[in-house]
C-alpha cells in the first residue's frame, strides 16, 4: 500500500522558535497533500491543502503566516510552525492522495504523525 | 466545525463481541470514510463507502450508510483485543474535492 512519512515523529522545542515538520510520500506522487492538527482525545482538524507548485489552501481560522506551508515537489510537503507557542503543542498529521488509484482517488494515505510540544 | 458526529463516544467490550460505532453528517457527500487510529498514531484507512451504495464489507467490517437519515454505522464482528483504538468516519463532500470532515471519533476498548 501507499506510504507516507513525516519527520521528525516528535519535537520539543522552545517558545518562539520556528519548526520544520516534512511530509514525504515514498511510493508515489502526490499532487496533493493535506496537512491536520489534533489535540489530545479529539478529532482531526484540517488545516490547509497543499497543493505541488502553487500555494496552499488554509482553512477557516488558520492563520497562513502561522503555518507557512511548501510543496516544492510531487512527494515531499513541509509544513512550518513560525514562532511556537504553548497552544501550539498538538499532534499534526499529514496525509497524501495518490491520483494513480483512480479507483480510490478519495481515500488518503496518513503519515504516522508528529508530536509537538512547545515549552 | 466538525460536521461529524460519532456515538458512542467510547465502547468497552469483550473479545468476540460485536462493536458498532455510529457517524452523523450534515451536508451532502460523494463518499463517506472509515479509519482507525491507535494511541499516538496515524490513521489506517479502513473502508470507503460512496453516497451510491448502501452497505459494504470488509473481512470483520460490515458499513452501512443510509444518506436519508444522513448517518453511518462501521460493525466490527467478533472483536479482538486488537482492534483496541479510536475509529473515525470521515466525509468527502460533493464540493470540496478530496478534502476530509472527520467526526469525533469513538474510543473502542476490547478487553481481552
Amino acid at each position: 500500500g501507499a506510504v507516507v512519512s513525516q519527520h521528525p515523529s516528535r519535537v520539543i522545542c522552545k517558545s518562539g522558535t520556528s519548526v520544520k515538520i516534512e511530509c514525504r510520500s515514498l511510493d508515489f506522487q502526490a499532487t496533493t497533500m493535506f496537512w491536520y492538527r489534533q489535540f489530545p482525545k479529539q478529532s482531526l482538524m484540517l488545516m490547509a491543502t497543499s497543493n505541488e507548485g502553487s500555494k496552499a489552501t488554509y482553512e477557516q481560522g488558520v492563520e497562513k503566516d502561522k503555518f507557512l506551508i511548501n510543496h516544492a515537489s510531487l512527494t515531499l510537503s513541509t509544513l512550518t510552525v513560525t514562532s511556537a507557542h504553548p497552544e501550539d503543542s498538538s499532534f499534526y498529521i499529514c496525509s497524501a492522495r495518490d491520483p494513480q488509484k483512480q479507483a480510490h482517488t478519495d481515500t488518503q494515505y496518513f503519515g504516522p504523525g508528529t508530536r509537538l510540544t512547545v515549552l | 466545525s466538525q460536521q461529524g458526529e460519532e456515538d458512542p463516544q467510547a465502547l468497552s467490550i469483550q473479545e468476540g463481541e460485536n462493536a458498532t460505532m455510529n457517524c452523523s453528517y450534515k451536508t451532502s457527500i460523494n463518499n463517506l470514510q472509515w479509519y482507525r487510529q491507535n494511541s499516538g498514531r496515524g490513521l489506517v484507512h479502513l473502508i470507503l463507502i460512496r453516497s451510491n451504495e448502501r452497505e459494504k464489507h470488509s473481512g470483520r467490517l460490515r458499513v452501512t450508510l443510509d444518506t436519508s437519515k444522513k448517518s453511518s454505522s462501521l460493525l466490527i464482528t467478533a472483536s479482538r483485543a486488537a482492534d483496541t483504538a479510536s475509529y473515525f468516519c470521515a466525509t468527502a463532500r460533493e464540493t470540496s474535492g478530496s478534502r476530509l470532515t472527520f467526526g469525533e471519533g469513538t474510543q473502542l476498548t476490547v478487553n481481552p
